[in-house]
């Protein structure tokens, strides 16, 4: 099986910029996950959906950024504008209910740089 | 939410056993993890434990007391491929089925 597929691995835009990354998870997994990694702040959540519904979306930094899964095998996480705070690697994860432990299977991440 | 302790870095020697800690405090525990990621990467699944006691796979075995909102992960025969982060993350009912991961240990395996 293919594991969670994320695209652009890398990019690097302007200030003000619009940002648009993308997932595609595990086929049959139920949750979709989006994560944030800093060396300051670590791994931090911020939005997860459940069977394409978003269930917790507490952990998204303001306004500028959104998510959206329109379908079971696609998510878009969106910032707009961009701010060089916003320079991260930006995880997704998958997980499947009821199977396993119900541990997340992450992507290789994107790497946004914002100038 | 919960506050997720653990150490920044960590060097041992090849060949050596370490001990990762990690400490935590939850409202609804609800299971713990243990993922490991090198530089660059993602992070990979190592562990889980939901009840106390000593979880063993292979070189790695973790352990969980609830009481004292406590774990570790226990690396044994270390190799260098084992230089990398190792990430403690818990499950709170109070946050549904998501992990709130802590900053993670940095492990440094020397000759």
């Amino acid at each position: 099986d293919a594991g969670v597929i994320q695209s652009p691995r890398h990019e690097v835009t302007e200030m003000g910029q619009e940002v648009t990354l993308r997932c595609k998870p595990i086929s049959g997994h139920d949750y979709l996950f989006w994560y944030r990694q800093t060396m300051m702040r670590g791994l931090e959540l911020l939005i997860y959906f459940n069977n394409n519904v978003p269930i917790d979306d507490s952990g998204m930094p303001e306004d500028r950024f959104s998510a959206k899964m329109p379908n079971a095998s696609f998510s878009t996480l969106k910032i707009q504008p961009s701010e060089p705070r916003d320079s991260a690697v930006y995880f997704c994860a998958s997980s499947p209910r009821d199977r396993g432990f119900g541990e997340l299977f992450f992507g290789e991440g994107s790497r946004l740089t914002v100038l | 939410g919960q506050n997720i302790d653990q150490p920044t870095e960590m060097t041992a020697t090849e060949g050596a056993i370490v001990q990762i800690n990690c400490t935590y405090q939850t409202s609804g525990f609800n299971g713990l993890f243990w993922y490991q990621q090198h530089a660059g990467e993602a992070p990979t699944f190592l562990s889980y434990n939901v009840l106390d006691g000593l979880e063993e796979k292979g070189r790695f075995s973790s352990f969980l007391s609830r009481s004292k909102g406590y774990s570790y992960l226990l690396l044994k025969e270390l190799q260098m491929k084992d230089s990398a982060s190792y990430l403690c993350a818990v499950r709170d009912l109070g946050s549904g089925y998501a992990l709130n991961f802590g900053k993670g240990t940095s492990l440094l395996v020397t000759p």
